[in-house]
């Protein structure tokens, strides 16, 4: 089956402070990978489409200044919270679509649990 | 944009069917899907239907599409306590490369012994 990863899984840290998350596909090749942020008993809502060796593509609302992406290999994005604050807590969860799948089919991590003090 | 909409929360006891509802908006749609999400946890990839089907069954889960309404719902027979989580319906203009998913509300299944 197709493996997506995610470290840390949970990570507390202090107000201004930055916050790097590993996204990895372990399986297979991921040519675009998704980060997309949850809060509690609401739905997932994309941050930003990553694409290996090129920008990624925030939607709106998101900066992109503080939420900085790096999508450096097909295997591997990182998701950098900068000068985090409190109500940059949530659950973050980053999908990886598989090169040459089909049906769009997006694998999931399990999610990072990120708690702002 | 697109606006995916789903009932908060479903009970059901063990063993009944249990239905869960799904009405989206984006008629371009053409991939819909149906994930399960446990505490805690990422997304789990259950199902997923193409436009032009109206019906998918898959062992316990049947999957039916009104595209006329735009109306996806998920029938999980013999409802077990493992069943217990949160589900998505998701809507996806395409199949190919790169296309985002807009994600519904999430439907709460409890499941009662």
């Amino acid at each position: 089956g197709a493996v997506v990863s995610q470290h840390p899984s949970r990570v507390i840290c202090k107000s201004g402070t930055s916050v790097k998350i590993e996204c990895r596909s372990l399986d297979f090749q991921a040519t675009t990978m998704f980060w997309y942020r949850q809060f509690p008993k609401q739905s997932l809502m994309l941050m930003a489409t990553s694409n290996e060796g090129s920008k990624a593509t925030y939607e709106q609302g998101v900066e992109k200044d503080k939420f900085l992406i790096n999508h450096a290999s097909l295997t591997l994005s990182t998701l950098t919270v900068t000068s985090a604050h409190p109500e940059d807590s949530s659950f973050y969860i980053c999908s990886a679509q598989r090169l040459a799948g089909k049906y769009n089919e997006q694998f999931f991590g399990p999610g990072t649990r990120l708690t702002v003090l | 944009g697109e606006d995916v909409e789903q009932s908060l929360f479903l009970s059901v006891r063990e063993g009944d069917s249990s239905v869960i509802n799904c009405t989206y908006t984006d008629s371009s749609s053409t991939y819909l899907y149906w994930y399960k999400q446990e505490p805690g946890a990422g997304l789990q990839l259950l199902t997923y239907i193409f436009s032009n089907m109206d019906m998918k069954q898959d062992q316990r889960l049947t999957v039916l599409l009104n595209k006329k309404d735009k109306h996806l719902s998920l029938r999980i027979a013999d409802t077990q306590t493992g069943d217990s989580a949160i589900y998505f319906c998701a809507e996806s203009p395409s199949g190919g490369g790169g296309n985002k998913l807009t994600f519904g509300t999430g439907t709460q299944l409890k499941v009662e012994l």
